[in-house]
């Protein structure tokens, strides 16, 4: 079983639709990080967490530690959101990045 | 463009070919990862560079051989390749690392295919 669980592995939405994705962790972290990756294969960082709340655009994430659990919200989700989102933690004993599998989101027009 | 560039973006090569995977970054960045992506499997690390210095090997196959001449240029080697190293190869930078890492920037990644 892996370290990272994402839920679900994929999602499909109507144009303007809420979205959550879900990270489980098993591990104690000291920051976790939520990935977009294109069909193109380019990943780019969204957000940098170790606690609470951030929010950037129409996107917010939050971190519940006692929990081991983060969440990826989407406000009115567009076609192009359509993407590979990848939850990744930092182990608090390894230093080394742990990546979930990712969740396949596809929001149609 | 994220400012970590990959060449190139695509690549078959066969079994007995030598190519070599190029990574540049001009975001100031003082450490570099190569990280393997096949399908349906998280993201895994291969090889890690601080200040030129290689500091992490994950018990990666001596089919791949990296090389950091600078700390602006990463290479990953590639010889006598296995059908199963087919997968997409991603670049990263970022100021420091571990947990000291901040500024993680991803390139765009080289599609290997092996024949």
């Amino acid at each position: 079983k892996n370290e990272v669980e994402q839920s679900p592995q994929n999602l499909t939405a109507q144009e303007g639709e809420f979205i959550t994705i879900n990270c489980s962790y098993s591990v104690g972290i000291s920051a976790l990080h939520w990935l977009q990756q294109h069909p193109g294969g380019g990943i780019v960082s969204l957000f940098m967490l170790s606690s609470g709340k951030k929010k950037h655009g129409r996107l917010i994430a939050t971190i519940n530690i006692q929990e081991k659990h983060s969440s990826l919200h989407i406000t009115a989700s567009h076609p192009r959101d359509s993407a590979v989102y990848i939850c990744a933690v930092r182990s608090y004993n390894t230093d080394k990045l742990i990546f979930g599998t990712g969740t396949r989101l596809q929001v149609f027009p | 463009e994220t400012g970590v560039t990959q060449t190139p973006r695509h690549l078959v090569m066969g079994m007995t070919n030598k190519k070599s995977l190029k990574c540049e970054q001009h975001l100031g960045h003082n450490a570099m990862y190569w990280y393997k992506q096949s399908a349906k499997k998280p993201l895994e690390l291969m090889f890690v560079y601080s200040l030129e210095e290689r500091v992490e090997n994950n018990s990666v196959p001596s089919r791949f051989s990296p090389e950091c001449p600078n700390s602006s240029h990463l290479f990953l080697h590639l010889h006598t390749l296995q059908p199963e190293d087919s997968a997409l190869y991603l670049c990263a930078s970022s100021h420091g690392q571990g947990a000291r890492a901040y500024g993680y920037t991803f390139g765009s990644g080289t599609r290997l295919t092996v024949v």
